[in-house]
């Protein structure tokens, strides 16, 4: 089957670590997201990456790095720097085209917790 | 920029009744426009898209929306609520992908439908 996975599904982090959630992408998609949602909020996009070894910050950017070292892979780290980082943690993939409205697709989301 | 605005957090309906999200939106440009819908702790599915081809878009699950120009509004319908419709549903506007190519997508804040039996 073709699709997104992230993992974990859910994770916990303690205050002061840094930690780092997957996605993988088997849709041959050159673009890839990651988006922040919190309740009320709709989702606030944090890095996006249109190609390999490339990657762009979003509008919420701070206290989050990435890495795009292979098409399929765009991992995301919560550096300690994140001051707020309890949220549902969405990432996408899509066909980058100027020319299309091209529709983003999903993984099933990782929720983390700061305890 | 462009931005969406969703009218109602919540809306509650009965089964078999028919529902209605509102949406507008604000766009410098020629938009495109989607609804999405999230079940509770999942990843977003794509209901349906608009890309200024027909005005009245057909999706998945029998919804449907139609973009109105003049009242930029994007509104979507379904005839016949089920238990299973019960979810988060988020309408999105693109921007023009401009000469990096990136489209963004700026998402409204969501309305939570609720179907009772």
């Amino acid at each position: 089957d073709g699709g997104i996975t992230q993992s974990p599904k859910y994770l916990f982090r303690k205050e002061g670590q840094n930690v780092t959630l997957s996605c993988e992408q088997n849709l041959n998609h050159d673009a890839m997201y990651w988006y922040r949602q919190d309740p009320g909020q709709g989702l606030r996009l944090i890095y996006y990456s249109q190609i390999v070894n490339d990657f762009q910050k979003g509008d919420i950017a701070e206290g989050y790095s990435v890495s795009r070292e292979k098409k399929e892979s765009f991992p995301l780290t919560v550096t300690s720097a994140q001051k707020n980082p309890t949220a549902f943690y969405l990432c996408a993939s899509s066909i980058a085209s100027p020319f299309l409205a091209n529709e983003q697709f999903f993984g099933p989301g990782t929720r983390l917790t700061v305890l | 920029a462009q931005s969406v605005t969703q009218l109602d957090s919540h809306v509650s309906v009965s089964e078999g009744t028919p529902v209605l999200l509102r949406c507008n939106y604000s766009s410098s440009y020629s938009p495109s426009l989607f609804w999405y819908v999230q079940h509770p702790n999942k990843g977003l599915q794509l209901l349906l898209k608009y890309t200024s081809a027909a005005t009245l878009v057909k999706g998945i699950n029998g919804f449907e929306a139609e973009f109105k120009k003049s009242e930029t509004s994007f509104h979507l319908t379904k005839p016949s609520a089920h238990m299973s419709d019960a979810a988060e549903y988020f309408c999105v506007v693109s921007d023009h992908p401009m000469d990096t190519g990136f489209q963004k997508l700026v998402f409204g804040t969501g309305t939570r439908l609720l179907v009772s039996p």
